[in-house]
């Protein structure tokens, strides 16, 4: 079956570094996504990885390895407004996406 | 810039009652998608579209039906509701050329 696994609950401090892992088990693969959900708001993109590497943006940065099924967010410079949860999910080889059940990211000062 | 817009934004529904759950998005996206989310489980797709008049099941549609007359609209009904479809409802639409799902705010229908 198709699995996507990350940590349910991280915990950070204010202005610090904290990287969330996802690893996935799926049929095929067309690129690996990153959103987040602010408590009982929707999901917003962050960031999309389709090949090997780490793409940065701003504070966020997100990184990819296909041979071994695994992907970070990486989060600098946290702030109190970043505590939500991250979502992981991947595009199979439909270009259906399977999601992980999300990491609760909370940020204390 | 509306983007996606769901309604009702919250229902409470009485189990065996019927209830569309309305969807319209402004981007002119082909893909549209309903999703539910409850807690401790990842967003799972109920059913989906490709493009206008043509319509696919998701990972747990039963229980629920879906239209796309048109570009814009893609409403979810529930024919006769279960307490087991208690949750928050996602309606998505998706960019074609970088797969970015753009979502509505979420419908929360409680079935008691």
């Amino acid at each position: 079956g198709q699995n996507i696994d990350q940590p349910t609950e991280m915990t950070a401090t204010e202005g610090a570094i904290v990287q969330i892992n996802c690893t996935y088990q799926t049929s095929g693969f067309n690129g690996l996504f990153w959103y987040q959900q602010h408590a009982g708001e929707a999901p917003t993109f962050l960031s999309y990885n389709v090949l090997d590497g780490l793409e940065e943006k701003g504070r966020f940065s997100s990184f990819l390895s296909r041979s071994k099924g695994y992907s970070y967010l990486l989060l600098k410079e946290l702030q109190m407004k970043d505590s939500a949860s991250y979502l992981c999910a991947v595009m199979d080889s439909n270009y259906q996406l399977i999601w992980g059940a999300g990491t609760k990211l909370i940020i204390k000062p | 810039t509306a983007g996606i817009t769901q309604a009702p934004t919250s229902q409470i529904l009485a189990a065996g009652r019927s209830m569309t759950l309305r969807c319209t998005q402004d981007m002119r996206h082909n893909a549209m998608y309903w999703y539910r989310q409850d807690l401790g489980l990842g967003l799972r797709l109920i059913h989906y579209s490709n493009t206008a008049g043509t319509t696919g099941k998701g990972e747990v549609p039963d229980g629920y039906s879906v239209s796309r007359a048109n570009t814009d609209d893609f409403p979810l009904t529930l024919a006769s509701a279960v307490p087991s479809q208690t949750s928050v409802y996602f309606c998505a639409s998706s960019d074609k050329n970088t797969g970015e799902l753009f979502f509505g705010e979420g419908s929360r229908l409680t079935v008691l």
